[in-house]
Formats: C-alpha cells, structure tokens, sequence
C-alpha cells in the first residue's frame, strides 16, 4: 500500500524559513515523478513544483527563487524548503506523486495527507 | 502559463440529477487534462486522467469527455457521496495549472 506522510508544517514569521518533508512508503521517490501542491484556507488547488526521477525541477513563478525541492534517496523522503516565507504562502502543503507509463503521465494519483503552514507575525 | 476556466463556481442540485462541470483551456493541451474530487479536510482523489480515462474504483456514472481545448465532467445521477468540490488540471506544460474549482452542493 503507498503512503505519503507529510510533515514540518507550522507557524513561521514573515521572511522565516521552513522545510516540509513528505516520506514516501510503498513507492520508491527517486524512481518516481514527485510534486507539491498547495491550498490556501479556503481557497482552490496551486500547483507548487515536481522533481522528476531524471532530477529535473520545475517551480511556480510565485515560489521561484524562494522554494527548493529536493528528495534523500537514503531516506526515501521529498522535501520543499520554503524561504523567504510571505504572509499569502499560507497554505496546507501536499505531497503527491505522479505516475509515468508508456501510455502518459497519471498526475496525483497518489496524495498525502497535508501539512499546514501559517506565516504570520 | 496556460490558463484553466472552470465553470460554473457552484452548482446546486438534488440526488438523480445530471450534472456537467466545464473546463477550458487557454490553449490546446492535448487530452493531458485531469480531475479530482476534494471533500472537506481531506486531499483531493484523482478520478480522471488524459481527459477521460477513469480511475481504478471511481464509478461508472463520472465520465470526462474532450472537445478542443474544452472539457467536460459529467455525473450521469448524482448521488450522495458526489456532493464535494471538483477541480480540472492542464498537465500538458508546466507550470501544471488548476481551474478554481466547482462545489457541488444539495439543492
């Protein structure tokens, strides 16, 4: 059965720095296509940044320069770390990953649970 | 970026009902286009991906079907469990864009 199991959310000042992390069971990170999304309290979905199998990363604009996503192969865990943290990256972050066949991607089939950051003075 | 409308924000109807949720592409993105459906406090579940093919355990009565750069979401009878919010996903080209979500709520 895959799990992912996000944690390291909390509440960070403005211009603070946080680092979540998403450990995966039942699936292998480093062979797979791994992403993070976000949601705003009451808001809709934002896609956040992927790390490829092929180590290939992307990001928002609104998180470049500021997020990075890594993953530790060793611990078969993924990581976003965030700083330079504003006020509207409040968000519960989640984990998911992304299936690659032959055929196509499968986006987010498989998701985490969440972890909430609040950035707040 | 690629932009997704989503269409309508809310839609209100009864148990039985046939519903359509509408996507639309800022520019062509192939069938590389999925949904999901997100209940109060929980992560969303992937029900369709490249369009209309539909998830392993999702039932028969959701369909997603393509025309152009337009997409659709269709709930043959809607039935109690279905009452949730629904998002569309453009995965042609990153950065990955979501619509803003459409809440299915009981008339």
């Amino acid at each position: 059965e895959v799990q992912l199991v996000e944690s390291g959310g909390g509440l960070v000042q403005p211009g603070g720095s946080l680092r979540l992390s998403c450990t995966a069971s039942g699936l292998t990170v480093s062979s797979n296509h791994m992403n993070w999304v976000r949601q705003a309290p009451g808001r809709g979905l934002e896609w956040v940044s992927v790390l490829q199998s092929d180590t290939y990363t992307y990001y928002a604009d609104s998180v470049k320069g500021r997020f990075v996503i890594s993953r530790d192969n060793s611990k078969n865990t993924l990581y976003l770390q965030m700083n330079s943290l504003r006020v509207e990256d409040t968000a519960v972050y989640y984990c998911a990953r992304v299936a690659v066949h032959s055929s196509g991607w499968i986006p987010n089939d498989y998701w985490g649970q969440g972890t909430l950051v609040i950035v707040s003075s | 970026d690629i932009q997704m409308t989503q269409s309508p924000s809310t839609l209100s109807a009864s148990v039985g009902d046939r519903v359509t949720i509408t996507c639309r592409a800022s520019q062509s993105i192939s069938s590389w286009l999925a949904w999901y459906q997100q209940k109060p406090g929980k992560a969303p579940k992937l029900l369709i991906s490249k369009a209309s093919s539909l998830e392993s355990g999702v039932p028969s009565r959701l369909s997603g079907s393509e025309s152009g750069t337009e997409f659709t979401l269709t709930i043959s009878s809607l039935q109690p469990d279905d009452f949730a919010t629904y998002y569309c996903q453009q995965y042609s080209l990153y950065p990955w864009t979501f619509g803003q979500g459409t809440k299915v709520e009981i008339k």
